[in-house]
């Protein structure tokens, strides 16, 4: 059974970047078959899809977000990871990692996801 | 992309059926069979319970089910247990390989 884990800082200050890590466990990000996601929840909120990456370093961003996103993989690590530049308190959420799948060739179901991780953004 | 519009609550009794909406556009929702549900509990992660508009998952109870018409698809849910009291999100895949998310319904069992 795959198991997805966020770490990272758990307070950023504005202007800076966020950046956390998602390890992905019972199952190899480059196998392929899967596409790799963050998704974020602001307190009290709805679910945000922020991007998703494949192995191969393909990338789909939110619009909103685009501009200050940036979503890589280590496949050597078994690990993806998420940056989020020039950070405002408005960017302060609890970010998941899942694992997406799909049963008809479009990514879009989150099948896995972490525990989620509480970022916030104070100075 | 706008989120895609979810009633805010919904309540019902054990044993009777609920219904929740999801609205969106010919660009998500009503332009691909690709709308799937997921549960959320407080605290917790949330669960998908449904895919490809009607689709559940191995080990999701058939008391869940899912349906879509033009722009709006709709989670069912029967026999209201005690259990499935928590906030539920609806997804549909966009063009352009996007997802966007409903702004989630929290379902009260009275």
């Amino acid at each position: 059974q795959v198991q997805l884990q966020e770490s990272g800082p758990g307070l950023v200050k504005p202007s800076q970047t966020l950046s956390l890590t998602c390890t992905v466990s019972g199952g190899s990000i480059s196998s392929g078959g899967y596409y790799w996601s963050w998704i974020r929840q602001h307190p009290g909120k709805g679910l945000e899809w922020i991007g998703y990456i494949y192995y191969s370093g393909s990338t789909y961003y939110n619009p909103s977000l685009k501009s200050r996103v940036t979503i890589s993989v280590d496949t050597s690590k078994n690990q993806f990871s998420l940056k989020l530049s020039s950070v405002t308190a408005a960017d302060t959420a609890v970010y998941y990692c899942a694992r997406v799948g799909s049963s008809s060739g479009y990514y879009y179901e989150f099948q896995h996801w972490g525990q989620g991780t509480l970022v916030t953004v104070s100075s | 992309q706008s989120a895609l519009t979810q009633p805010a609550s919904v309540s019902g009794s054990p044993g009777q059926s609920i219904t929740i909406s999801c609205t969106g556009t010919s660009s998500d929702v009503g332009g691909y069979n690709y709308v799937s549900w997921y549960q959320q509990h407080p605290g917790k992660a949330p669960k998908l319970m449904i895919y490809d508009v009607s689709n559940r998952p191995s080990g999701v109870p058939d008391r869940f089910s899912g349906s879509k018409s033009g722009n709006t698809a709709s989670l069912t849910i029967s026999g209201l247990q005690a259990e499935d009291e928590a906030d539920y999100y609806c997804s549909s895949y966009t063009s352009s390989s996007h997802v966007v998310f409903g702004g989630g319904t929290k379902l009260t069992v009275l």
